[in-house]
């Protein structure tokens, strides 16, 4: 069974398009994280949520916005989609109680032409 | 070695050496972790240490903590082809927030 999971793994869609991606996972964590990997490998924290609540919200466009119906889901929407959206966007959770490791999806590719 | 405002760092070794990167961090932490990250994957976890710990080994890593110098390092030892990936370590503020370092790439060559 995945851990995470996140759907899809790869999106190309033109400028000005709005797009989803989602993220659940079964580890019962209470922690859940969006990542944006560039082109140089490097992973900036977007969002944390804890318990469904926002935590984190690291100067992100408005054009992202986040959803956390429960513990479990963590689904990212994104406006707008500009050239510079695209990267690799990492959903993550982690059990925040017990200060344990974070488990990851394996990433959605995404490509705004 | 990993930073916030270096480039990310690339080490290539043959099969059997041992392989070491370096993470530094300006803030105090709860623990310290590093991930492995497959050409084209996610991040697999490897090790965590927390702050009260200074030394963790598992299989074929070691992993230091220097609190006072803010600094960790990750040692593979008697590398392997497969070890061929991109290491990353991430520290844990306490705060809900797992920053990441910007990587090191390290290639194994048999």
């Amino acid at each position: 069974d995945t851990a995470v999971s996140q759907t899809p793994k790869y999106l190309v869609t033109q400028m000005g398009n709005d797009k989803s991606i989602k993220c659940e996972q079964n580890l019962g964590h209470d922690t859940m994280y969006w990542y944006k990997q560039d082109s140089k490998k490097f992973l900036k924290i977007m969002f944390s949520y804890n318990n469904k609540e926002l935590i984190i919200n690291e100067t992100v466009p408005n054009r992202f916005s986040p959803k956390s119906p429960d513990k479990a889901h963590l689904n990212l929407h994104i406006n707008s989609l500009e050239l510079g959206d695209s990267a690799v966007y990492f959903c993550a959770s982690t059990s925040w109680t017990e200060n344990t490791e974070a488990f990851f999806g394996q990433g959605t590719r995404l490509t705004v032409v | 070695s990993q930073q916030g405002e270096e480039d990310p760092q690339a080490l290539s070794i043959q099969e059997g050496e041992n392989a070491t990167m370096n993470c530094s961090y300006k803030t105090s932490i709860n623990n310290l972790q590093w991930y492995r990250q497959n050409s084209g994957r996610g991040l697999v976890h490897l090790i965590l240490i927390r702050s009260n710990e200074r030394e963790k080994h598992s299989g074929r890593l070691r992993v230091t903590l220097d609190t006072s110098k803010k600094s960790s390092s990750l040692l593979i030892t008697a590398s392997r082809a497969a070890d061929t990936a991109s290491y990353f370590c991430a520290t844990d503020h306490g705060n809900n927030r797992l920053a990441f370092g910007k990587g090191n790439q390290v290639v194994v060559i048999p």
